[in-house]
């Protein structure tokens, strides 16, 4: 297993157009999750999913965003109708929980760097 | 979520100086990560800290929580050019919420 994975690393989109990205985590983390990141800026929550469930949004999150996580496995994350305002690092992580507790941190793909022009 | 304010936002030291960095809350954390982000990179896991007044070094790093649990540390000894980064803390026991970072850069 290489770690995380996103794809793609950098996507350049019009206004109004919608974007996907797509996260592969860690085989064995159970935990994935969806961060964005400007310039200056620590990672700002956005959701995440337990296995297939997506258990907590953030009221950050406008109606455009939406995240799956179909079988429990890679995770997509799409913004519809985007604005110049979305632009930045969307970053994924996974992480492994048992029983409440974090057995490590989280491990960062790359990212995903979206520019909407 | 408990936000986490960290301190300074940026520090420029020599080669060789220390350096530390701050992390505070206003309420009792349950724990508290520590990352650490080169320029142009994404976050990489350091260290978890739990224990009221845990104190863990790796190499010329330090970090501590605080016996209240609503602050933390983390010290680098002698820097080195490649020490080079954003030196972000977290917190959080469903989901992390990370701080703003301190941006540390060095002139050798």
């Amino acid at each position: 297993d290489t770690g995380v994975s996103q794809d793609p690393r950098h996507k350049i989109t019009k206004r109004g157009q919608n974007v996907t990205f797509r996260c592969d985590p860690i085989s064995e983390h159970n935990r994935l999750y969806w961060y964005r990141q400007t310039l200056g800026q620590g990672p700002e929550f956005l959701t995440y999913f337990q296995n297939e469930a997506q258990l907590e949004k953030s009221r950050l999150l406008s109606d455009r965003f939406s995240a799956e996580r179909p079988k429990g496995s890679f995770s997509t994350l799409e913004i519809q109708r985007t604005e110049q305002g979305d632009s930045a690092m969307y970053l994924c992580a996974s992480s492994l929980e048992v029983g409440g507790v974090k057995v490590y941190g989280y491990t960062f793909g790359s990212g995903t760097r979206l520019t909407v022009v | 979520g408990q936000q986490v304010m960290q301190i300074p936002q940026y520090q420029h030291v020599q080669e060789g100086e220390d350096f530390t960095t701050y992390c505070n809350s206003s309420t009792t954390l349950s724990n508290i990560q520590w990352y650490k982000q080169r320029p142009g990179g994404h976050p990489v896991f350091l260290i978890q800290l739990v224990k009221s007044g845990e104190v863990k070094k790796q190499k010329r790093l330090t970090f501590q929580f605080g016996e209240a649990k609503k602050n933390s540390s983390l010290h680098i000894t002698a820097t080195q050019t490649t020490d080079v980064g954003t030196y972000v803390c977290a917190q959080g026991a469903q989901k992390l919420v990370f701080g703003q970072g301190t941006r540390l850069t060095i002139n050798p």
